[in-house]
């Protein structure tokens, strides 16, 4: 199977400007989450989607937000965008909600 | 809230010579153990999990793990470490077998000398 595909890979924007990231999950998994990672905080959970519904939310203000489709893709927005927000955000995806996590490869977030 | 730590930033062991990367847990409850590695620009790749059953797990590439319930401990192990093993490790814990809302530590960053 075809492991988790995110895109795009590298994004450059400015802040203020708002992006859309994308994830692909393994096929026949329904479970999306999403993951900032950062040298300063590290890895930190954002949200987890199962059929096309929020489940699970960590600690991140509104600007960040996401949706899932009914084909299991989903896609992150953040708005408003800030200097902190420069970071390789990770999808992972599982079969079941409580399965292994597999993640892709990130999208590389640079914001000037 | 659960989490976990990995006390050490960073792992130096001579190639062929086991090696060992601590990471030890806070959870209420049962907890749901993982390691994971990252190489360079990469994403996460999984490595092993504890769920429940036997104390010590194997996972992919010679890579295991043992479970602590005690010391609240789930350290990674190799017998033999290879230089291709040189990258950043993480363990991770859920607090519950249907939330994906998983708390990674740090990281060990793993050097393997020829």
């Amino acid at each position: 199977k075809a492991g988790v595909t995110q895109t795009p890979r590298y994004l450059i924007k400015t802040r203020g400007q708002q992006v859309t990231l994308s994830c692909s999950p393994i096929s026949g998994h329904r479970s999306v989450s999403w993951y900032q990672q950062t040298p300063g905080q590290g890895l930190q959970f954002l949200f987890e989607y199962f059929s096309e519904t929020q489940r699970n939310k960590g600690n991140f203000p509104g600007r960040f937000s996401g949706r899932q489709f009914s084909n299991s893709r989903s896609e992150m927005n953040v708005s408003t965008l800030e200097l902190g927000d420069s970071a390789l955000y990770l999808c992972a995806s599982s079969s079941r909600g409580a399965d292994t996590q597999y993640f892709g490869p990130g999208t590389r977030l640079t914001v000037l | 809230a659960q989490s976990v730590a990995q006390p050490e930033d960073q792992v130096n062991v001579a190639e062929g010579n086991p090696l060992t990367v601590k990471c030890t847990y806070s959870v209420s409850g049962n907890p749901y153990l993982f390691w994971y590695v990252q190489y360079p620009n990469r994403g996460l790749q999984f490595l092993l999990k504890y769920i429940t059953g036997d104390n010590l797990v194997k996972g992919s590439y010679g890579f295991e793990a043992e479970f602590n319930k005690s010391q609240t401990s789930f350290h990674l192990k190799k017998p033999s470490a290879l230089v291709s093993d040189s990258a950043l490790y993480f363990c991770a814990v859920r607090a519950s077998y249907n939330n994906n809302d998983m708390r990674f530590g740090a990281g060990t960053r793993l050097t393997v000398k020829p």
